[in-house]
């Protein structure tokens, strides 16, 4: 089967421009999730769907960042304008939430890796 | 708030010697879930495994063991036998049922295996 896929794999970009980052679900997952990467605050969610609905997108860090997940099998997140500090790996997650309350452990993609320069 | 702790930095070890992770975690609610993943030099974080704050079992999977201990908040992980494919960052992480999704990462621990 295949697992969660990004894209792309490696970005770089000058500051200001707009960043789009893609990421398709393993099928038949129904949460969704994006991760961000760094050294200095290693791994935190940015933000969760759950039935391409946005549940917590407390961890975004700015307006300038956006995700939308317009169907079950394709979500983005945007930033515009990117800065430097933007640079990190990208993840996105997916996972299945059971019926009866029970969910499937995160299962990560390979991670986009930003540099903003 | 929930915090996850490993201590450890690096952990460097000869082939076939057996390494111990330790993972240390807080949290206030009864029920969570401890979960452990591998970051090898190539990027990915793959799932490892996952336990529930009910099953204080420690489960063997091949080479890899894992010792659950509610009493001490601890969730250690052991390579048995290391390899060099073993070499890689591994992260212990919490999560709690109403927080799903919101993986508490530890800092992680880089583990180096040389022949």
């Amino acid at each position: 089967d295949a697992g969660v896929i990004q894209s792309p794999r490696h970005e770089v970009t000058e500051m200001g421009q707009e960043v789009t980052l893609r990421c398709k679900p393993i099928s038949g997952h129904n949460s969704l999730f994006w991760y961000r990467q760094t050294m200095m605050r290693g791994l935190e969610l940015l933000i969760y769907f759950n039935n391409n609905v946005p549940i917590d997108d407390s961890g975004m860090p700015e307006d300038r960042f956006s995700a939308k997940m317009p169907n079950a099998s394709f979500s983005t997140l945007k930033i515009q304008p990117s800065e430097p500090r933007d640079s990190a790996v990208y993840f996105c997650a997916s996972s299945l939430a059971g019926a009866g309350g029970g969910k499937s452990p995160l299962h990560f993609g390979n991670g986009t890796r930003l540099t903003v320069t | 708030a929930q915090k996850v702790t490993q201590a450890q930095t690096e952990i460097s070890v000869v082939e076939k010697e057996d390494v111990t992770l330790d993972c240390v975690y807080e949290t206030r609610d009864t029920t969570y879930y401890l979960f452990w993943y591998k970051q090898p030099p190539s990027g990915e974080l793959v799932f490892l495994i996952r336990r529930n704050s009910f099953d204080e079992q420690n489960e063997i999977s091949g080479r890899y063991s894992w010792n659950f201990q509610k009493s001490t908040s601890s969730f250690n992980f052991t390579i048995t036998a290391s390899q060099v494919v073993d070499s890689a960052v591994y992260f212990c992480a919490l999560m709690t049922t109403d927080s799903w999704g919101k993986l508490q990462f530890g800092a992680g621990t880089q583990v180096v295996v040389t022949p």
